[in-house]
């Protein structure tokens, strides 16, 4: 069975200080890995996708496949990331539906 | 251009009364998700369409809930006498089916009182 794990429901961190949001999933395979991003009163949106290797407003993700993570980093955060954060997998290739982990509020103060 | 539309945005019913929840996806993208939102759940998957057929309809939580797609575009969830731990935020997604970046919709909130 697939599944994903956010250990953190809550992570606050002071403005400009790194962050790291955790995620470990469990897939029999090579899954694609997701990181979708709430903000208040809007709808879920793709942050990244391992495949893209690329970075976003700051925040990257690097597949672990020995230690099944794929944890979210940024440097400096900004108020701006304040928002829900959902890792999500899939079957690789076609479409298939996502396995999200339960969220993380990163909440980030002044 | 428009992304996934869903109605109604809000929907509170009695428990026992039938409900049916909308989706529009994005022109063109063949596949199509129901997600329900819920409180201490998090996102679960209801059930996938590519085209008007459904593949995969494993995460719907009993025979109360049924879901269709026409035309390969709209769809809709149908709720049979509601129960109140039915109450939750349904979300719609659609894609293309290679990327499989699934594009959300604002979902419909429903209470069952």
């Amino acid at each position: 069975a697939q599944r994903v794990t956010q250990p953190e429901k809550l992570l606050s961190v002071f403005k400009g200080a790194p962050v790291e949001l955790k995620c470990n999933y469990s897939y029999s395979g090579s899954p694609e890995l997701f990181w979708y991003v709430q903000y208040s009163r809007q709808r879920l949106q793709l942050l990244l996708r391992h495949i893209s290797r690329e970075s976003i407003k700051g925040f990257t993700a690097d597949l672990n496949k020995g230690e099944t993570s794929f944890h979210l980093k940024k440097p400096f955060a900004q108020e701006e990331d304040s928002a829900m954060y959902y890792c999500a997998l899939s079957g690789p290739g076609t479409a298939s539906k996502l396995t999200f982990g339960t969220g993380t509020r990163l909440q980030v103060t002044l | 251009g428009a992304g996934v539309s869903q109605s109604p945005s809000n929907k509170v019913t009695e428990k026992g009364k039938d409900v049916e929840l909308r989706c529009d996806p994005i022109s063109g993208h063949t596949a199509l998700y129901w997600y329900r939102q819920s409180l201490g759940q998090g996102l679960e998957f209801l059930i996938y369409f590519q085209g008007n057929s459904a593949p995969d309809k494993s995460g719907l939580p009993s025979d109360r809930f049924s879901a269709e797609r026409t035309g390969g575009s709209v769809s809709t969830l149908t709720i049979q006498r509601t129960q109140q731990e039915d109450s939750a935020v349904y979300l719609c997604a659609s894609s293309l089916a290679v990327p499989n970046i699934q594009y959300f919709g604002a979902g419909t909130r429903l209470s069952v009182l």
